[in-house]
């Protein structure tokens, strides 16, 4: 049973445009939520994070806002670029472990 | 600073056939995680470790086994290898808190 969601498996974005990722959980102790991006043949890097006690954080191109009574968070990015195609999970943590998503395939048209 | 390192990078190995994957960190980390990613499946926690000594079973643990003697460093075993165990194996580790996981670059395994 997938407790972190992400139903969206691919997003094509034109260049300098918005990319709107978003995710969804059900496990209500969840305390922490993260933003991870892959590419291919590589480990997937950490991109941004927000604690359950914010409902937004932002850093630089990209905002995680977080709703916690709808149980969701999404991540913008904006504007979007190139560099920015790859896989993006979603995760969340409670105690010592951290669950992921299936993953959204962000590709971005020049 | 090599971070996390994983080896072997690929592997093929035959239905039966046993193997161990190394995970090794220099970053002095507390927790090591061993997750495995399958197309549609996202990544999914195998076993985890909180310590030197110590380890636990994540969402998928049955026919692995790992082993975390040493702090820097987290085996994975596979005994009797299946194809359902085909797919790409990623360590990761990190710190104490709310410190984000660190991973490495991953050992695509596959079982024929």
């Amino acid at each position: 049973d997938q407790q972190v969601k992400q139903n969206s498996p691919s997003l094509s974005v034109q260049e300098g445009r918005i990319s709107i990722l978003n995710c969804d959980y059900t496990n209500s102790m969840f305390d922490y939520f993260l933003w991870y991006k892959k590419y291919p043949a590589e480990g997937p890097t950490f991109l941004i994070s927000i604690s359950s006690i914010k409902d937004k954080n932002e850093d630089g191109r990209f905002t995680v806002f977080l709703n916690k009574s709808a149980k969701h968070l999404s991540l913008h990015i904006v504007p979007s670029q190139p560099g920015d195609s790859a896989v993006y999970f979603c995760a969340a943590k409670v105690g010592y472990k951290l669950s992921f998503g299936a993953g959204t395939t962000v590709t971005v048209r020049a | 600073n090599a971070g996390v390192t994983q080896t072997p990078k690929f592997r093929v190995l035959k239905t039966g056939q046993s193997m161990t994957l190394l995970c090794a960190q220099d970053m002095n980390h507390e927790y090591m995680y061993w997750y495995r990613q399958d197309p549609g499946m996202g990544l999914r926690l195998i076993h985890y470790s909180v310590g030197e000594g110590t380890t636990a079973k994540g969402e998928v643990p049955d026919g692995y086994n790992v082993s975390r003697l040493k702090k820097q460093n987290f085996l994975l075993g596979l005994e009797s290898a299946a194809p359902s165990q085909t797919s790409v194996y990623f360590c990761a580790s990190t710190g104490q808190g709310d410190s984000p996981l660190h991973f490495g670059n991953g050992t695509r395994l596959t079982v024929t």
